[in-house]
Parts: C-alpha cells; sequence; structure tokens
C-alpha cells in the first residue's frame, strides 16, 4: 500500500516559474526522500532530510518536511523545459529496514 | 563505477510461463531492493536483501514470486505462472548499508503477460 500522497497529481507551469509539490504520509518517519522520474526510465534520487532536519536545499531545490503534519514539500525555483517528470516523495520508517514507502506522485511538465 | 543494471529490459511472458528478471547491482552495495511499479503508480515494495540474507519480503504479493541473492551481490527476481495482473516495471535498487543513504535505481524491467 502507499503510504503517501502527493498534490498535485499534475502540475504544468512556464519555463522559469517555481514548482511546489506537497507530500503527506501516515506513520512516524526515519527520514523523506524526494525522487524524480523522467518518462519510461528509472528512479533518480533528489534529496533527502531526515526527521529531525525541518528543510534542506540543494541546488535549485528546496525541501521543507513538517513531522507534526506529517506532510512535506519540494519546490524547484527557476524551473526547466529538463524538469518535466514525475516526482515521488519516498519514506523511510524505520531503522534496520530501509525499504521505501512511495507516494503515488506529481506529474510536473514544463511549457518552454 | 557503473549503475545499478537490469535484465532484460522488456519481456513478453503468456499468461502461466515463468520468468526470471535480473539485478546487478552497484558494486560494494549491501543492500537491495526489489519495487513493482503498475502504470501511473509510484513503486511498491517487493523484498530487501542484505548481502545474501533477505531480510523482508513482506511486500511480495503471493507464493509465485520469489526473489533469491545466493552469493550477495547478483539477485533474481522469479514469477511462476505468471498471471496478467503481474503485468507491470519491476525496479531494482542498491544502496550502501544502514539507514539514511539514498537508493539506486536501475531503469527496470517492464513485464508484460498476455
Amino acid at each position: 500500500s502507499q503510504q503517501g500522497e502527493e498534490d498535485p497529481q499534475a502540475l504544468s507551469i512556464q519555463e522559469g516559474e517555481n514548482a511546489t509539490m506537497n507530500c503527506s504520509y501516515k506513520t512516524s518517519i526515519n527520514n523523506l526522500q524526494w525522487y524524480r522520474q523522467n518518462s519510461g526510465r528509472g528512479l533518480v534520487h533528489l534529496i533527502l532530510i531526515r526527521s529531525n532536519e525541518r528543510e534542506k536545499h540543494s541546488g535549485r531545490l528546496r525541501v521543507t518536511l513538517d513531522t507534526s503534519k506529517k506532510s512535506s514539500s519540494l519546490l524547484i525555483t527557476a524551473s526547466r523545459a529538463a524538469d518535466t517528470a514525475s516526482y515521488f516523495c519516498a519514506t523511510e520508517k524505520n531503522f534496520g529496514n530501509e525499504k521505501l514507502t512511495f507516494g503515488t506522485g506529481t506529474r510536473l511538465t514544463i511549457i518552454p | 563505477g557503473a549503475g545499478v543494471s537490469q535484465s532484460p529490459r522488456y519481456k513478453v511472458a503468456k499468461r502461466g510461463q515463468d520468468v526470471a528478471l535480473r539485478c546487478d547491482p552497484i558494486s560494494g552495495h549491501v543492500s537491495l531492493f526489489w519495487y513493482q511499479q503498475a502504470l501511473g503508480q509510484g513503486p511498491e515494495f517487493l523484498t530487501y536483501f542484505q548481502n545474501e540474507a533477505q531480510l523482508d519480503k513482506s511486500g511480495l504479493p503471493s507464493d509465485r514470486f520469489f526473489a533469491e541473492r545466493p552469493e550477495g551481490s547478483v539477485s533474481t527476481l522469479k514469477i511462476q505462472r505468471t498471471q496478467q495482473e503481474d503485468s507491470a516495471v519491476y525496479l531494482c535498487a542498491s544502496s550502501s548499508a544502514g539507514t539514511n543513504y539514498e537508493q539506486y535505481f536501475g531503469p527496470g524491467t517492464r513485464l508484460t503477460v498476455t
């Protein structure tokens, strides 16, 4: 079963604009990760935020985590056509078992 | 070094056939995972190995699914008597041992059961 839900399910924006995707999850976690998947290809890890962290940056990516609300957001600034992809949040729940529970994904389309 | 590789990339099987999907993890990675991804959905966990030990197989949907990693490196996911609902992309991932490490995914094997 899927742990998380992303919203929106689909998002289309103009190149250069910022894109924000949200993720909610149900149980306590050890960390939350965001992955990108281009059409027909494997998943690529973007960023990992631990449960004791509230915000993390990597290049044009900014992730926040609110464990009290069991939610996270991914912000992509100054979007590019190459950012077109599906984005998934995934949670790692337990120490000693690093399996990931993925959300349903947000399909992001950047319009040139 | 090389990333995670999977073979075959595409597999078409007639219903009732057995299939074997192979995963070559990144060299030295202790942890190996299999996930199943249905069209338009996020990946769902199937099973997890640490070296050759299968520590979690709670996600395997039925006893027709079997995975092994006999020498703690290459892994094979076997599906017996395939059914149409087994059609999906099967993703393999590997990571360093321990928590708070990212997983590196292979390109997946797209299985179509006709």
